[in-house]
């Protein structure tokens, strides 16, 4: 089946720092989606995307559907302590049929105050 | 609306035990969806459902079964649970049109001992 590789797995950085985190597949993929996680709950949606080159903002969060179709790539600026969390890419490959998403390990992410 | 809710929220089980959890969502999608979370393995598919009265496996459907009830509400049953099987259980629902963006529930957290 497709898998997912995230990166990195984890990430402590300083309040008001970016971050950058990045999704590859070994297969194209014809959605992209990415979740945020918050401690003891269920993922919760942040962007998707569902256009090769798509570049998609909510926030202070930015996402873009790679040109190749086996990546993507989320971006946070100026961090906050809110933040913290695990981040999820997700995707629907091409050749799959149905709704079926394949997810990725998360990456872990602390603010530091 | 409550969105997806799930019970039990935790539950503690022997080997060989069974029990159900069930999932009810209340924005009247047609797909459900029964997902393993296993650290550093990110969220694994058991079973879905693209509509009511259909089931079709996943990525790990072995020792689970499913039912889907009614529109609302889709059952996951261990039979003869093993500590292979503890692990947080989310379900989550997602519209016909909009089959890739997922609402998750809350969680249930099992523990096989």
């Amino acid at each position: 089946g497709q898998q997912l590789n995230q990166s990195p797995q984890s990430m402590f950085i300083q309040e008001g720092e970016d971050v950058s985190m990045n999704c590859t597949s070994s297969s194209i993929f014809n959605t992209w989606l990415w979740y945020k996680q918050d401690p003891g709950e269920g993922p919760v949606l942040l962007i998707a995307l569902y256009k090769a080159g798509e570049l998609t903002s909510n926030g202070r969060l930015t996402a873009q559907f790679g040109i190749t179709r086996k990546d993507s790539f989320l971006n946070i600026s100026a961090s906050i302590p809110s933040d913290v969390g695990i981040y999820f890419c997700a995707g629907r490959a091409q050749e799959t049929s149905g709704s079926r998403l394949t997810f990725g390990e998360g990456t872990q992410l602390t603010v530091n105050p | 609306n409550a969105g997806v809710t799930q019970t039990p929220k935790f539950q503690v089980l022997k080997t060989g035990q069974s029990m159900t959890l069930q999932c009810a969502q209340d924005m009247n999608h047609n797909s459900m969806y029964w997902y393993r979370q296993d650290p550093g393995m990110g969220l694994r598919l058991i079973y879905y459902s693209a509509s009511e009265g259909t089931t079709d496996k996943g990525e790990v459907p072995n020792g689970y079964n499913v039912s889907r009830l009614n529109k609302r509400e889709f059952s996951l049953r261990l039979e003869s649970a093993a500590p292979s099987q503890t692990s947080v259980y989310f379900c989550a629902s997602s519209r016909d049109r909009d089959y890739a963006t997922q609402y998750f529930g809350p969680g249930t957290r099992l523990l096989v001992l």
